[in-house]
């Protein structure tokens, strides 16, 4: 069965560090996505992306946040300066359409910053 | 403004016993779209169902059911004869439907730890 695939599982960094995590969707998916979870808390949307182009954005996505879908597989999300709020799981989703089909999620990234 | 509430932060419950985690939404669109998923505790999001607001029916899939009630804005999920496995923290979400925004707006969640 097609899955989301993230990359690295887990990643340590260091405040002020840049980070890139990495997203294989559903290789017919035309959708993405990345969410949030800060531990212990409720999942947050942070940018959706389509057409090589974010489509919304929450106001957790600041200027500090870029995506990108370099070459037609790969889907990244990076943070430039990493702060310590920034240590969560995050999560990818691709979607084939807007029709309301499920969104299929990765398995997550867990970002700790220290 | 969407939002989902999961009025049940925890719920501890023994094996075999049946448990009903509650869901109550808000929108204004007349069409959306309800989700359950599963977040065990190696951290993955597992999809349980999908429903759309002009499917009042409840549906079963084993021993998981979903009892949907645009009345009262809820969409609860019970499961029957609870087993060890279903352990894990429950997320409700809702999205809006055709045409509007197609980012999942998430409950808190509702912890579920079911002991031997």
């Amino acid at each position: 069965e097609p899955e989301v695939t993230q990359t690295p599982s887990h990643q340590v960094t260091q405040m002020g560090q840049e980070v890139i995590l990495r997203c294989v969707p559903i290789s017919n998916h035309l959708y993405f996505y990345w969410y949030r979870q800060i531990l212990g808390q409720k999942v947050e949307f942070l940018v959706s992306f389509y057409n090589n182009e974010i489509s919304e954005k929450s106001e957790i996505f600041d200027d500090q946040f870029s995506v990108e879908r370099p070459d037609g597989s790969n889907f990244t999300l990076k943070i430039r300066s990493t702060k310590l709020e920034d240590s969560a799981m995050y999560f990818c989703a691709s979607l084939p359409t807007k029709d309301g089909t499920e969104a299929f999620f990765g398995q997550g990234t867990r970002l700790t910053v220290v | 403004a969407q939002k989902v509430t999961q009025a049940q932060t925890e719920i501890s419950v023994v094996e075999k016993e049946d448990v009903t985690l509650d869901c109550v939404y808000e929108t204004r669109d007349t069409t959306y779209y309800l989700f359950w998923y599963k977040q065990p505790p190696s951290g993955e999001l597992v999809f349980l169902i999908r429903r759309n607001s002009f499917d009042e029916q409840n549906e079963i899939s084993g021993r998981y059911s979903w009892n949907f009630q645009k009345s009262t804005s809820s969409f609860n999920f019970t499961i029957t004869a609870s087993q060890v496995v279903d352990s894990a923290v429950y997320f409700c979400a809702l999205r809006r439907g055709q045409g509007g925004s197609e980012k999942l707006v998430f409950g808190k969640g509702t912890k579920l730890t079911v002991n031997p």
